[in-house]
């Protein structure tokens, strides 16, 4: 059974930093690539981020690029989201999706809240 | 960036009766291998999203029939047949013809 579970999110001041995980099990991991889905409170769905399986390759939103980084780790089947400087507007849940671009998310974690605020 | 346009943004339905939301992409979802890169997930109150439908109308596992989806280029269309009270939610098209992956503003269907 595939399961994806996020953790490390938390309330964080304006221009802090945090980083998610993602633990994957169920599948082989570094034969996917993984994305970070975001949504705000009462709001739709915006792609963040997507990484290669190997990692080689990395893809960001315009709104996150330069302060956040994916990476993974396939010896720990896990994934990561590095995000610097935080800003209010990222107060959200995150989801760590597996991603191909033709049966794209086929499963999601439960997400995991960050909340940026003084 | 590719623009995704979901209408209606609400959609009551009677229990039994069907449902249709349309999406609209900015341009052609159609890539060189032939493909269409057009997807639907739902997403029920309290819960992640879940995929529905990908490349416009293949049902992923374990979706009923009652979803189906159609259309081709940049006009597509999600229909549930048959609502029943688990189909209340949102519904959001996505493209992943290419990055940024953009999806709907997402369409609300609740029960009359």
């Amino acid at each position: 059974e595939v399961q994806l579970v996020e953790s490390g999110g938390g309330l964080v001041q304006p221009g802090g930093s945090l980083r998610l995980s993602c633990a994957a099990s169920g599948f082989t991991f570094s034969s996917y690539a993984m994305s970070w889905v975001r949504q705000a409170p009462g709001k739709g769905l915006e792609w963040v981020s997507t990484i290669s399986g190997s990692g080689g390759s990395t893809y960001y939103a315009d709104s996150v690029k330069g302060r956040f980084t994916i990476s993974r780790d396939n010896s720990k089947n896990t994934l990561y989201l590095q995000m610097n400087s935080l800003r209010a507007e990222d107060t959200a849940v995150f989801y760590c999706a597996k991603y191909q671009q033709l049966l794209p998310y086929d499963y999601w974690g439960q997400g995991t809240l960050v909340t940026v605020s003084s | 960036d590719i623009v995704m346009t979901q209408t209606p943004l609400s959609s009551p339905v009677t229990l039994g009766q069907s449902a249709s939301i349309s999406c609209r992409s900015s341009q052609s979802l159609v890539l060189s291998d032939g493909n269409t890169y057009l997807s639907w997930l739902q997403q029920r109150p309290g819960q992640p999203p879940r995929l529905l439908i990908y490349k416009i109308s293949n049902r992923f596992s374990g979706v009923p029939d009652r979803f189906s989806g159609s259309g081709a280029g940049t006009d597509f269309t999600l229909k549930i047949s048959r609502v029943e009270a688990e189909d209340v939610g949102v519904y959001y098209c996505m493209q992943t013809k290419q990055f940024p992956i953009t999806f709907g503003g997402g369409t609300k269907v609740e029960i009359k």
